[in-house]
Parts: structure tokens; C-alpha cells; sequence
């Protein structure tokens, strides 16, 4: 019962570099979302997608990218990484997009940018 | 836009111990509101989901409570142990289709043996 699983778990960049955080789902899922959590902030949208091959932005999408590559896979992408952009990022998935479906996440990614 | 605020930030306290957890948010009009679980270095787990016609919801030890009219909800733990120890959020649906929840900053819960 894998769920939602990310990778990779830990990542230190330096700033300028580019990477992509892999995410995938077996829940057969059509939402899927990418979420980061600073300190004291709670968790910020980034990025979802609502069903295979949509995306929209979230509160937060300045700096990255995604692909829906399939309906299990979800990837964000970092073009250029910057020090603001450290955080721990959260990918999480749920039936629809609707009103009040359960919403499962992965374990996160702990990226650092210096 | 919306605002979720979490009153305490931490929170430590005795084994056996009833405790409450605050959460507040700016505009009333929310689709429902969740309460999560976070334990260190994992994600979220959804521990209950209250609707906006709901008042409250129960599972176990834990009782969610909300009063949509003053943008106000209460997690209540009974009996708390230590393996209450965690990070709680709240989050609120602001009743777009997506999930796009409006998330608190957390409490973080100490329970001591």
C-alpha cells in the first residue's frame, strides 16, 4: 500500500541549478497537487492538476514547473533554484478535485538551496 | 483571502490530560474544514473533515467542533498520550472545485509521560 510516493527525500542544490521532484500515486487518483511547507507558514499550493493532462497554478507557482506525465505521475520541476525556494514539499492526490475528498500525501522532499 | 490562524503554536502538556486546540479563519464562507495530523519528518494525515452544515465530527478520542458565523473551529483530545505527540493543522475549503485548501501553520502537541 505504497500510496503517495515522492522522490528524492533530501536534495541540497546550489543556486541556479535545476531539478525535478518525481511524484507518483497508485490510488488511480484524477487530482493531483504539490504543496510547501515553510516554517510557521503552514502549507502553500504550488501547483495541482485536476485530472490527466491539466494544470493549474496555486497560490505559490512563481519559479516552478510541472508535468502531469500520466495520471499516476505528477513531477515538479525547479528551472533555476534559488535560497527562497527551500523548503519541504509535499505532493498529495485525491479521488477528484471535488468538494471534501480525502486528500493523501506523500512523506515529502527536503530541499535546501545554498 | 483567506486566513487560517492556529492559537497555540505549541502546546506541552501531561499524559492523561483533555486538551484543546484552536483554529480560526477570516471569511466564513468555507465548503467544510479538516483537521490533520503531521508527525516528524511524514506528511499529513487527515484525521477528521467537518462540512460546513456540520457542527461537529467525532472518531475515537478526538472531537472536531465548528461554528462556521464566527470563523472558529476546536480539535478536542481526550485523554491525550504520548503518542498524541504531533504536529495538528487545519485547513479550510474555500468551496472552489479543487482541493485547494487554505492550510494554519499547525500546533505543535507535546504529550509527556
Amino acid at each position: 500500500n505504497a500510496g503517495v510516493t515522492q522522490t528524492p527525500k533530501f536534495q541540497v542544490l546550489k543556486t541556479g541549478q535545476s531539478m525535478t521532484l518525481q511524484c507518483a500515486q497508485d490510488m488511480n487518483h484524477n487530482s493531483m497537487y504539490w504543496y510547501r511547507q515553510d516554517p510557521g507558514m503552514g502549507l502553500r499550493l504550488i501547483y495541482y492538476s485536476a485530472s490527466e493532462g491539466t494544470t493549474d497554478k496555486g497560490e505559490v507557482p512563481n519559479g516552478y514547473n510541472v508535468s502531469r506525465l500520466n495520471k499516476r505521475e505528477f513531477s515538479l520541476r525547479l528551472e533555476s533554484a534559488a535560497p527562497s525556494q527551500t523548503s519541504v514539499y509535499f505532493c498529495a492526490s485525491s479521488v477528484t478535485g471535488g468538494y471534501g475528498n480525502t486528500i493523501y500525501f506523500g512523506e515529502g522532499s527536503w530541499l535546501t538551496v545554498v | 483571502k483567506q486566513e487560517v490562524t492556529q492559537i497555540p503554536a505549541a502546546l506541552s502538556v501531561p499524559e492523561g490530560e483533555n486538551l484543546v486546540l484552536n483554529c480560526s479563519f477570516t471569511d466564513s464562507a468555507i465548503y467544510n474544514l479538516q483537521w490533520f495530523r503531521q508527525d516528524p519528518g511524514k506528511g499529513l494525515t487527515s484525521l477528521l473533515l467537518i462540512q460546513s452544515s456540520q457542527r461537529e465530527q467525532t472518531s475515537g478520542r478526538l472531537n472536531a467542533s465548528l461554528d462556521k458565523s464566527s470563523g472558529r473551529s476546536t480539535l478536542y483530545i481526550a485523554a491525550s498520550q504520548p503518542g498524541d505527540s504531533a504536529t495538528y493543522l487545519c485547513a479550510v475549503h474555500p468551496g472552489e472545485y479543487g482541493n485547494k485548501l487554505v492550510f494554519g501553520a499547525g500546533t505543535i502537541l507535546r504529550v509527556k509521560s
